[in-house]
């Protein structure tokens, strides 16, 4: 168990559909990371927040959209879903002040189907 | 545009024998780079790390070479155990930009007996 949790495990819906991916980070961190793995690709960094303000921004769709709580949990909102955004979804968090030299902390991550 | 590039999907050695994954980029803007090991069902787990500004890191059976010049880079885990077998991803951050990391695709390893 990394410390990080990620809800649900697995999420099958269909076009057109709304569903938020939920994470909540590691005791003490304060950063929160989204990235995207589509089959057979790597992962794709998708925005971060640092204690509820958003602090970087990668390739994220428009349709897509997350925010930080006071609680420092996340959640990632995928909206007018399609068959495309079939993809693993990690969440990753690292405390204040930690060099990238000690990388994140992953969770398990999110397997969402879209049918 | 895949800046960073793992070519081999998968490899297959001998327990005891040498692991070496590579990694190729294309950013010379990049300036760290992180191993993570990934197995099924879980999340990425941080490896090892090493900064542009020095040319190899070392931490128990796992070694990481940068190439500069030739934008490589390679993961050598000797001896290499069963329970090394899992997708291992190299993944890249460039200057000012630390909170993104760029990631390849992933090489599969299989440590057999």
């Amino acid at each position: 168990d990394s410390g990080v949790t990620q809800t649900p495990k697995h999420l099958i819906t269909a076009t057109g559909q709304r569903v938020t991916l939920r994470c909540s980070p590691r005791s003490g961190d304060l950063s929160v990371y989204w990235y995207q793995q589509s089959l057979d690709q790597g992962l794709q960094f998708l925005i971060q927040y640092y204690n509820g303000e958003e602090r970087a921004k990668g390739n994220i769709l428009e349709r897509f959209s997350a925010q930080q709580f006071p609680d420092l949990h996340s959640e990632l909102n995928l909206s007018s879903l399609e068959l495309g955004d079939s993809a693993l979804y990690f969440c990753a968090s690292s405390p204040p002040g930690q060099r990238l030299n000690y990388g994140y902390t992953f969770g398990s991550g999110t397997r969402l189907t879209v049918v | 545009d895949q800046q960073v590039k793992q070519n081999s999907p998968s490899l297959s050695v001998q327990e005891g024998r040498i692991s070496i994954l590579n990694c190729d980029y294309t950013n010379s803007m990049f300036d760290y780079f992180l191993w993570y090991k990934k197995y099924p069902a879980e999340g990425p787990t941080f490896l090892i790390s090493i900064s542009s500004i020095k040319d190899k890191n070392e931490d128990g059976r796992f070694t990481v070479f940068l190439n500069k010049s030739a934008k490589h880079l390679s993961l050598h885990i000797v001896p290499s155990q069963p329970g090394d077998s899992a997708v291992y991803f190299c993944a890249a951050s460039a200057y000012g930009t630390a909170s993104k990391l760029t990631f390849g695709t992933g090489t599969r390893l299989q440590v057999t007996l």
